[in-house]
């Protein structure tokens, strides 16, 4: 079975600019979720969706940060413009999303290691 | 609300020797809980996991954890460490928040082996 798929694995940029990262998660997984980890630190949730709606964004610094999960499969997670504090690596997950199912088992992509300059 | 704590930010032992990493939770309800490991440029993989039943879990790669609810702990120990076991590993709990499922996880513990 593939895993959780993302690209680009390495992203270098200017502060100000913008950057999108791509994520297919895996097949008949309903749940997706990004996450961002600053060097030395857990994951930290940045989004959730279920199908294509999101759960949870409570996290999320919407006034740069937006994301979208068209058609309930991939998703893309966006940043504009990019601060000096958004250098981290972003990790994108996917669960089967089973509603009431607490077993519920997150597996992760390789990640996207974004450096802003 | 919920937080996992992990009390060791690195830790360095000699190939072959054991090895017993810390994991404590804080969650109101029956805990679920999963230890990751991340090796360098790699994204978070399952080391495994504890929902119910026999409080001592068997994982990949040669890993166990104990719950010990009483201690709010949930331990990764090995035997025998092998160089490639020098990573960062992550613990994390499974909160259920409005009708789905989030993990918390801990700030990690960085492992060095030596040869």
């Amino acid at each position: 079975e593939a895993g959780v798929a993302q690209s680009p694995r390495y992203k270098i940029i200017e502060k100000r600019q913008s950057v999108a990262f791509w994520c297919n998660p895996i097949s008949g997984h309903a749940t997706l979720y990004w996450y961002q980890q600053i060097l030395g630190q857990g994951p930290k949730l940045l989004i959730q969706f279920q199908n294509n709606g999101v759960v949870d964004d409570s996290q999320l610094p919407k006034d740069r940060f937006s994301a979208e999960r068209l058609k309930g499969v991939d998703s893309t997670l966006k940043i504009q413009p990019a601060k000096l504090e958004d250098s981290a690596v972003y990790l994108c997950a996917s669960s089967l999303g089973h509603r009431e199912d607490n077993t519920d088992t997150q597996y992760f992509g390789p990640g996207t290691r974004l450096t802003v300059l | 609300a919920q937080s996992v704590t992990q009390p060791d930010i690195h830790i360095t032992v000699s190939e072959g020797a054991s090895l017993e990493l810390r994991c404590n939770y804080s969650y109101g309800a029956t805990p679920y809980l999963f230890w990751y490991v991340q090796s360098p440029g790699q994204g978070l993989q399952l080391l495994l996991k504890y929902f119910s039943g026999d409080t001592l879990v068997q994982g990949i790669k040669g890993f166990e954890a104990e719950f010990k609810r009483s201690q709010s702990s949930f331990n990764l120990r090995k035997p025998s460490v092998h160089w490639s076991d020098a990573a960062e590993y992550f613990c994390a709990v499974g909160a259920f928040s409005g009708g789905y499922n989030k993990l918390i996880f801990g700030a990690g513990t960085r492992l060095a082996v030596h040869p």
